[in-house]
């Protein structure tokens, strides 16, 4: 049975940087068939998709996010990472990993998730 | 970027009957279109892929239809269990640009 746990700081200070991990049990992170993805949601709000990246290092991300996020996997770890920089209220948001279908001409659902990891921005 | 609007933003069904949720894309999606559920706590989960695929596990209760920018995930006999927002995303974008709908929460009657 596949199983995704987030972890990292769940309490970051406005300006700084939230860092967050995915380690992946269960299945490998280095199949082809998968890419590997964070969601965020903030309380009480819908879901916004943040990244996306494949094993062999290709990385996607959220336009309106790009220039603060950084995905990154370590398949000897079977973990993929996420920062976020410049951080501001705004960000607060529970940080959930998933596993994401891979297609070659399209993207894919979101079929795995990890319980989700609450993050506040606050001072 | 392709906006899902989700429709009614709250519905209220009473057990043992059918629930009717609308998600409209602001652009052709094909198929490329899946249905989550989630209730209080926890994380959402797959209901339907490819607009009309039951993911493994979903009871024949939960049906999903549509193409291009209409879709509807359909709940025939409504179970108090079945009480969640339910949301909808589509992933038809290359590079990926996968976007979610605002949610409709279930309410039972």
């Amino acid at each position: 049975q596949l199983q995704l746990q987030e972890s990292g700081p769940g309490l970051v200070k406005p300006s700084e940087t939230l860092s967050l991990t995915c380690t992946v049990s269960g299945g490998s992170i280095s199949s082809s068939s998968y890419y590997w993805g964070w969601i965020r949601q903030p309380p009480g709000k819908g879901l916004e998709w943040i990244a996306t990246i494949y094993y062999a290092g290709n990385t996607y991300y959220n336009p309106s996010l790009k220039s603060r996020v950084t995905i990154s996997v370590d398949t000897s770890k079977n973990q993929f990472s996420l920062v976020l920089s410049s951080v501001t209220a705004a960000d607060t948001a529970v940080y959930s990993c998933a596993r994401q279908m891979y297609y070659s001409d399209t993207s894919g659902y979101f079929d795995y998730w990890g319980q989700g990891a609450l993050v506040t921005v606050s001072s | 970027e392709i906006v899902m609007t989700q429709s009614p933003a709250t519905l209220s069904v009473s057990p043992g009957e059918r629930a009717i949720l609308s998600c409209r894309a602001s652009q052709s999606v094909s198929s490329n279109l899946a249905w989550y559920q989630q209730k209080p706590g926890q994380a959402p989960r797959l209901l339907i892929y490819g607009a009309s695929t039951r993911a493994t596990g979903i009871p024949a209760r939960f049906s999903g239809s549509g193409s291009g920018t209409e879709f509807t995930l359909t709940i025939s006999s409504l179970q108090s269990e079945d009480l969640a927002v339910y949301y909808c995303l589509q992933y038809n974008n290359w590079p990926p640009w996968d976007t979610f709908g605002q949610g409709t929460k279930l309410e039972i009657k």
